[in-house]
């Protein structure tokens, strides 16, 4: 069956960085295009980034633009988010999810997510 | 980019149907698709598109699209249907994609 695994969250002061992992299964990941969706404790969802199944093609809400980069290895079924000069604001449960064939922003399955607190 | 409007909150007697909507210019461009949200769970995929089911969706969802409005309607609600529920498309330059604020659904 289809599973998204998240990892890499945690604590972390404003300025500093991590780095998040999607690790895929169960689907031939090498097809398809993989985005990042986070939400804000108590709040709704917000689209971070997306990267085409190829890995040639990515884009990002222009609050993290220059912060974040996200990148994948179709080798270990993995996506990245190298999340950098992280702000209170990036605070949120972050997502990755997978994307349906085609233009749509269609997204079939979703991990459970991994928190990252940003805070002195 | 481009904003999707949503109410923050609808309710609906059990067993009665209920239309969520989602408002934006986006979506004269582009269709779009709705999530549901439960407390401390990730979000489901219910429609997408031009009113698709997702494997596994009860057929009491369905979705339609009115110039720059799309609704999801709920067709006899079940208890189980209490959940916030989120619209997102892609936003005018297509390569950028939006959410709603999201809707509170309560079912009485």
């Amino acid at each position: 069956q289809v599973r998204l695994v998240e990892s890499g969250g945690g604590v972390v002061q404003p300025g500093r960085s991590l780095r998040l992992s999607c690790a895929a299964s169960g689907f031939t990941f090498s097809s398809y295009a993989i985005h990042w969706v986070r939400q804000a404790p108590g709040k709704g969802l917000e689209w971070v980034a997306d990267i085409s199944y190829d890995g040639r093609n990515k884009y990002y809400i222009d609050s993290v633009k220059g912060r974040f980069t996200i990148s994948r290895d179709n080798s270990k079924n993995t996506v990245y988010l190298q999340m950098n000069s992280l702000r209170p604001e990036d605070t949120s449960l972050y997502y990755c999810a997978k994307q349906l064939p085609g233009r749509g922003s269609y997204y079939d399955y979703w991990g459970q997510g991994t928190l990252v607190t940003v805070s002195s | 980019s481009s904003d999707l409007t949503q109410d923050p909150a609808v309710s609906v007697a059990l067993g009665q149907t209920v239309r969520i909507t989602c408002q934006g210019d986006t979506l004269r461009s582009y269709y779009t698709s709705w999530y549901q949200q439960k407390p401390g769970q990730a979000p489901v995929l219910v429609i997408y598109g031009k009113n698709n089911r997702p494997s596994g969706i009860p057929d009491r969802f369905s979705g339609s699209d009115s110039g720059n409005t799309a609704s999801l309607t709920i067709t006899g609600a079940q208890a189980e249907d209490e959940a916030d529920y989120y619209c997102n498309s892609r936003d005018s330059s297509g390569n950028h994609v939006v959410f709603g604020g999201g809707t509170k659904l309560t079912v009485l």
